[in-house]
């Protein structure tokens, strides 16, 4: 098993441009959640979902958005990137409960 | 709403050294708590968790926490740190939203770097 895999783990954005953080599951687990760490402030919440075709809103989505078209993949969008959105974000996921696994990790720079 | 706080931003311990992060819970009910690590460069991982009866819970890597309902706290403990320990350790409570379902969310504590020196 791969677990969650997330790709790019790297990328620099120019103010305005838009890019697709692409996470997939191989655990067959129905929860999904994507996070953005920033130093000294812990992980917060952006999108989540409960299953295909179902998502919600978390602590911070504005500037973002999701789908879910599968069981597996969970894309995060970055519409229009502004500096305030650079950050190391997360995607994880769950077998209905709380005992999340997380992938490792994509660095995103916006200058 | 439900919060958790840690304390400590950053803790250094000698290797062989005893262990105690401490977290501190905003919670209305018994709360579920978490404690996840995240090695240098890498994803989450949980570490332990609490739902329910004995206070004193053991985890992977040879952790260990206790809740005290009393100090509204869930510290984690080691009594030997190995080098391998630094990381950087997260608490964590359930995300609810007013009268509704979990589904799993949970809210970060700030997280505490620990540092082990040879």
């Amino acid at each position: 098993n791969a677990g969650v895999t997330q790709t790019p783990k790297f990328r620099i954005l120019k103010i305005g441009q838009s890019m697709t953080l692409q996470c997939t599951q191989d655990m067959n687990h129905n929860y999904m959640y994507w996070y953005r760490q920033d130093p000294g402030m812990g992980l917060k919440l952006i999108y989540y979902s409960v299953g295909a075709g179902i998502t919600d809103k978390g602590e911070v989505p504005n500037g973002y958005n999701v789908s879910r078209s599968t069981t597996e993949d969970f894309p995060l969008r970055l519409e229009l990137a502004a500096p305030s959105q650079t950050s190391v974000y997360f995607c994880a996921s769950s077998n209905r409960g709380y005992e999340q696994y997380f992938g490792p990790g994509t660095r995103l720079t916006v200058t | 709403a439900q919060s958790v706080t840690q304390p400590d931003i950053h803790i250094t311990v000698s290797e062989g050294a005893s262990l105690e992060l401490r977290c501190n819970y905003s919670y209305g009910a018994t709360p579920y708590l978490f404690w996840y690590v995240q090695s240098p460069g890498q994803g989450l991982q949980l570490l332990l968790k609490y739902f329910s009866g004995d206070t004193l819970v053991q985890g992977i890597k040879g952790f260990e926490a206790e809740f005290k309902r009393s100090q509204s706290s869930f510290n984690l403990r080691k009594p030997s740190v190995h080098w391998s320990d630094a990381a950087e350790y997260f608490c964590a409570v359930p995300l609810n939203p007013a009268g509704g379902t979990s589904y799993g969310k949970l809210t970060f504590g700030q997280g505490t770097i620990l540092t082990v020196h040879p």
